[in-house]
């Protein structure tokens, strides 16, 4: 069966630094993969996506993904986190069973350190 | 573009009565809106799928009786929580998907239900 498995439920680091969240799948085939952020007591937002051609992905905000077929991963990455990127942040995958659905990871909550 | 809304932003209501929820695509038409729900600091979990037109897809263990969903047209899915209780206090969000074959979800901003 389809799923995500994001393995850090919280990660905090300063402001300034790099950050890389990790997104590990399990698919039968090429997956339409995504990353979500999601601010308190908001929807969601997305940041990028892959779904064909170069597996290093650019998003908005400064984020960019890269999808590594042999290790089943989707990690996402900034050079240098700003305070304004704390939040939860979701790795998804589809489609599932031929249709337009998503799975989520279970989040990754990002803490910013002044 | 691709902007969904959500009505109302926050509901309280008393335990039995009935709460309805709208999920809007403003500038585009949604072939299909999806339903979910999230607890607090938990991932979303997919309640229902719905294609303008006919009956939405329930996944398993929700109870389709409860949480009634109509898709009436291109732009508007409807969620209505019947006879809420207390348990159903949550977090529910919708989205939408266009015309593309990318999977795309668009999400509204969320319904925070709070049943007393």
């Amino acid at each position: 069966a389809q799923s995500v498995t994001q393995p850090d439920i919280h990660i905090t680091v300063s402001e300034g630094a790099s950050l890389e969240l990790r997104c590990n799948y399990s698919y039968g085939a090429t997956p339409y993969l995504f990353w979500y952020v999601q601010s308190p007591g908001q929807g969601l937002q997305l940041l990028l996506k892959y779904f064909s051609g170069d597996t290093l992905v650019q998003g908005i905000k400064g984020f960019e993904a890269e999808f590594k077929r042999s290790q089943s991963s989707f990690n996402l990455r900034k050079p240098s986190v700003h305070w304004s990127d704390a939040a939860e942040y979701f790795c998804a995958v589809g489609p599932i069973q031929g249709a337009q659905k998503l799975v989520f990871g279970q989040g990754t909550r990002l803490t910013i350190n002044p | 573009g691709a902007v969904v809304s959500q009505h109302p932003s926050w509901v309280i209501c008393k335990s039995g009565t009935s709460v309805k929820i709208e999920c809007r695509s403003l500038d585009f038409q949604a072939t299909t809106m999806f339903w979910y729900r999230q607890f607090p600091k938990q991932s979303l979990m997919l309640m229902a799928t719905s294609n303008e037109g006919s009956k939405a897809t329930y996944e398993q263990g929700v109870e389709k009786d409860k949480f009634l969903i109509n898709h009436a047209s291109l732009t508007l899915s409807t969620l209505t929580v019947t006879s809420a209780h207390p348990e159903d206090s949550s977090f529910y969000i919708c989205s939408a998907t266009g015309q593309g074959e990318d999977n795309e979800q668009f999400f509204g901003p969320g319904t925070r239900l709070t049943v007393l």
